[in-house]
């Protein structure tokens, strides 16, 4: 079956570092992908989106870009805050009513 | 910003015992979800309701659980008989009419079972 495969947390960055956290996945069909953000005391919301190959999502600061070839959809950002720090969640969705799938989380502490 | 409500925040519980988890959805969503995740594991998808039943659900959603939207405003999870595996995080999510991929979750209530 379909399933997502995130980096390993918890990640430890100095404000203004770069952050890369990498996620794999493997799906039946042509999935759309997604990163959800889950700060502290809150719900997931979504951070960004992408729904076929190359696509690069973007919000915040952050991106995605969309690699079928590598069935990858890794998050970065070029310089994170301290109101960065979160659980990252990478998830995917086959088709349009099929339920979001998603990885383990990925908890990121950006520190002063 | 309309928003997704969930009681309880948290939760203890004998095993054994019945639980009631509550959802308010955002008032113009139609497809509404339930997901959990067990302390250090994935977010695992539970069952999805659509047009008052159940659209698909897990293989984890045995008998014991059921939803149900009893007055056409909270959407509900039940679990009939809990057990010590049942101790999760269990997270509402509700998506619009037009299916973007887009869920929009509650806060969670957190399930602790004794």
């Amino acid at each position: 079956g379909d399933s997502v495969t995130q980096m390993e947390g918890p990640v430890t960055l100095s404000e203004e570092a770069f952050l890369t956290i990498n996620c794999t996945y493997t799906a039946t069909g042509y999935p759309s992908l997604f990163w959800y953000v889950q700060y502290p005391g809150e719900g997931l919301q979504l951070l960004l989106k992408a729904t076929k190959a190359d696509d690069k999502g973007s919000n915040k600061g952050f991106e995605a870009t969309y690699r079928k070839e590598t069935t990858s959809f890794h998050l970065e950002k070029g310089s994170v805050q301290v109101s960065d720090s979160a659980v990252y969640f990478c998830a995917l969705r086959d088709s349009g009513n099929t339920p979001l799938v998603f990885g383990k989380g990925t908890r990121l502490s950006v520190i002063a | 910003e309309p928003e997704v409500t969930q009681t309880p925040s948290h939760q203890v519980t004998q095993m054994g015992q019945e639980v009631i988890l509550r959802c308010v959805p955002i008032s113009n969503h139609l497809y509404f979800y339930w997901y959990r995740q067990i302390l250090g594991q994935k977010v695992e998808f539970l069952v999805s309701f659509y047009n008052n039943e159940i659209s698909e659900k897990s293989e984890i959603f045995d008998d014991q659980f059921s939803v149900e939207r009893p007055d056409g405003s909270n959407f509900t999870l039940k679990i009939r008989s809990t057990k010590l595996e049942d101790s999760a995080m269990y997270f509402c999510a509700t998506e619009d009419r037009v299916i973007t991929g887009e869920l929009f979750f509650g806060e969670g209530s957190r399930l602790t079972v004794l």
